[in-house]
Formats: C-alpha cells, sequence, structure tokens
C-alpha cells in the first residue's frame, strides 16, 4: 500500500481568494488524481496529475478553476482559484490504478483537505 | 460513461445483526473496491475485488463481473461500522489517459448499540 498525506487537513477562507493543497506520497507512482467530495455527497474526479506534462481535466472541471502541478513522482498540488461557497468540499488525493512500482491496480486515498469557503 | 448504483441508500442496525450491501455497474470494468469512509471522512480500502469472493475478519464480498454486480456483506456488525460504504469501479486502460475510477452514491449505514 502507499501513506499518502495531504496539507492542510482543513481550511476556511474568503470567497475569492486561491488555496493551494499539497499531497505527498512516500513512494513513487505514476498515477495521481485528485478528487472532490461536496456535502453529503459521493466522489467526483477532478483530474489525473501526470508528471511532466499538462493534466487531464474531466468534464465540468478546468485548468483555470483547478490548477494541477506533478513535478515528480512523488508529490502534487491542486489549487482551487477564485473560490466561492460552491467550492466547499473535501477534496482527497489519490494513487494506484496501475501495476507500476509494486502498488498493484489497487487504489488508495489520502485523508483529505476540508475546505470551507466563507 | 460507466453508472455505478448502490442499495440500499441507507441502513439502520442493531449491533449484532447482518447486512448485505449491493454495488450494479453498468459495463464491464477492470478492477471493482470496496470502500469505508469513517465520520472524520477518511476512505479505509475494504476489498479490491475485480471477481470472486474474499473475506477479511467479519466482512466478505462477491463480484459476478458478468452479471455487473458485487455484494459486501457485514456480519455480527459493530458500533464502529458505521459510516458510508462506497463501491468504485475503473474503466479505461490501467495507466493510460482515460483511466478513471467511478463511485457510487454509497450506502449510509448505522449500527446502534
Amino acid at each position: 500500500s502507499a501513506v499518502i498525506s495531504q496539507k492542510p487537513s482543513r481550511d476556511i477562507c474568503q470567497r475569492g481568494t486561491s488555496l493551494t493543497i499539497q499531497c505527498q506520497v512516500d513512494s513513487q507512482v505514476t498515477m495521481m488524481f485528485w478528487y472532490r467530495q461536496q456535502p453529503g455527497q459521493s466522489l467526483t474526479l477532478i483530474a489525473t496529475a501526470n508528471q511532466g506534462s499538462e493534466a487531464t481535466y474531466e468534464s465540468g472541471f478546468v485548468i483555470d478553476k483547478f490548477p494541477i502541478s506533478r513535478p515528480n513522482l512523488t508529490f502534487s498540488t491542486l489549487t482551487v482559484s477564485n473560490m466561492s461557497p460552491e467550492d466547499s468540499s473535501i477534496y482527497l488525493c489519490s494513487v494506484g490504478g496501475d501495476s507500476s512500482f509494486d502498488l498493484g491496480y489497487e487504489q488508495y486515498f489520502g485523508p483529505g483537505t476540508r475546505l470551507t469557503v466563507t | 460513461g460507466i453508472q455505478v448504483e448502490q442499495s440500499p441508500p441507507d441502513l439502520i442496525l442493531q449491533e449484532g445483526a447482518n447486512s448485505t450491501l449491493r454495488c450494479n455497474f453498468s459495463d464491464s470494468v477492470n478492477n471493482l473496491q470496496w470502500f469505508h469512509q469513517n465520520p472524520w471522512g477518511q476512505l479505509i480500502n475494504l476489498f479490491y475485488i475485480p471477481s470472486g469472493t474474499k473475506q477479511n475478519g467479519r466482512l466478505s464480498a462477491t463480484t459476478v463481473a458478468t452479471e455487473r454486480y458485487s455484494l459486501l456483506y457485514i456480519s455480527s456488525s459493530q458500533t464502529t461500522d458505521s459510516g458510508v460504504y462506497f463501491c468504485a469501479v475503473a474503466s479505461g486502460n490501467s495507466g493510460g489517459s482515460n483511466y478513471k475510477l467511478t463511485f457510487g452514491k454509497g450506502t449510509l449505514l448505522t449500527v446502534n448499540p
């Protein structure tokens, strides 16, 4: 398995500001993903963070709103830009889904970042 | 895209009771996982089970890929089993740009003492 940490664990932000969330993995991984979980809802994939290239975004999510960096095989950041109260959610980092680096095909999730926008 | 349906949406049990949660999916999948989200929001991996049956203590799971469903069994439930149980299925090419894990809406389980 993989040990995943996220910073910050929670934050309260004012509308119009931006927050950058960090995800650190204890081993090298090929696939890293960012998910959003709105209050009382299920998890939705925002994007796949690709090392050395631009992230691949799901329908309904755009790079200007959710810029992602992936500088190496153990680290990624997600920025939530120009926030509004509708961005209040838990944001989760995830790794796995392929057989590289001995993780197998199972996906693992970080503890999440609980964001409240006022 | 692939559809994932979980039932029941809510379930209330007395401690010690058994339960079965169901996950139906609309297309063939590369893998299937069950997660438990505890009250603090942490997602805990329960099973990676693209097919067959697995058991881990009081929990077991069965996936019948040809019929596109999976079942999660919880026996002798405890209050610590409370939380949301998610089924998630993977589609696309593993390691490829179209790979994606799609979640169902979850089953909210409450176990009362």
